[in-house]
């Protein structure tokens, strides 16, 4: 089946630290991967997406490589700030479901100032 | 432009009791999804419609039924109320069902049954 795995928060981090949350996925088709962000009191929103091997999708500073040959989807930030506290969803979707999204546990970062 | 909306947002019922849920897409999008949001994980999708059609159902209960209206609006319900559904309730829409459409999620309706 489909599924995402991502790493257990929460994450906390001073402001400027580097920023990695894991994510790894099996999929019986061919997927597209995401990355959604949920902030306090907020709806889901969009971080990034990739939609092929090797794309790198960004956004806002945020970047993630889909690795094809790892099955994963790895979210990084070069220098966190404290707006930057959410929690981040990995999630997937396979062309043959539409955009019907497979989403992972998600991560709580909280970063200190 | 209006974002997707979903009312009510918070709501108390009691077990075996009755729910209906609604949703309003952003203007133009003609895909509705309902995701439910357990404390602590992530999404799971329930059903998605498009052009009134449904054209995908999670692995819910039959307790659980949606519909969409001809303006593209939806409604989720659920029947015979239990204690394990209470989480929040997510609506997204897109403009189509493809993998390239990207989804716009609402706030959410949180549900607490008692």
């Amino acid at each position: 089946g489909n599924s995402v795995t991502q790493m257990e928060g929460p994450v906390t981090l001073s402001e400027e630290a580097f920023l990695t949350i894991n994510c790894t996925y099996t999929a019986t088709g061919y997927p597209s991967l995401f990355w959604y962000v949920q902030y306090p009191g907020e709806g889901l929103q969009l971080l990034l997406k990739a939609t092929k091997a090797d794309d790198k999708g960004s956004n806002k500073g945020f970047e993630a490589t889909y690795r094809k040959e790892t099955t994963s989807f790895h979210l990084e930030k070069g220098s966190v700030q404290v707006s930057d506290s959410a929690v981040y969803f990995c999630a997937l979707s396979v062309r043959e479901y539409g955009n019907k999204l497979v989403f992972g546990a998600g991560t709580i970062l909280r970063v200190k100032s | 432009d209006a974002g997707v909306t979903q009312s009510p947002t918070h709501l108390i019922k009691t077990r075996g009791q009755h729910v209906t849920l609604r949703c309003s897409p952003i203007s133009g999008h003609k895909s509705v999804s309902w995701y439910q949001q357990v404390l602590g994980q992530g999404p799971q999708f329930i059903f998605q419609y498009y052009e009134k059609e449904e054209r995908g159902r999670g692995n819910f209960p039959d307790r659980f039924s949606a519909r969409q209206f001809p303006n593209y609006s939806s409604e989720l319900n659920v029947n015979a109320l239990l204690l394990g559904d209470s989480a929040l309730y997510l609506c997204a829409s897109s403009m189509e069902d493809r993998v390239d459409s990207p989804l716009h999620f609402g706030n959410g309706t949180r549900l607490t049954v008692t």
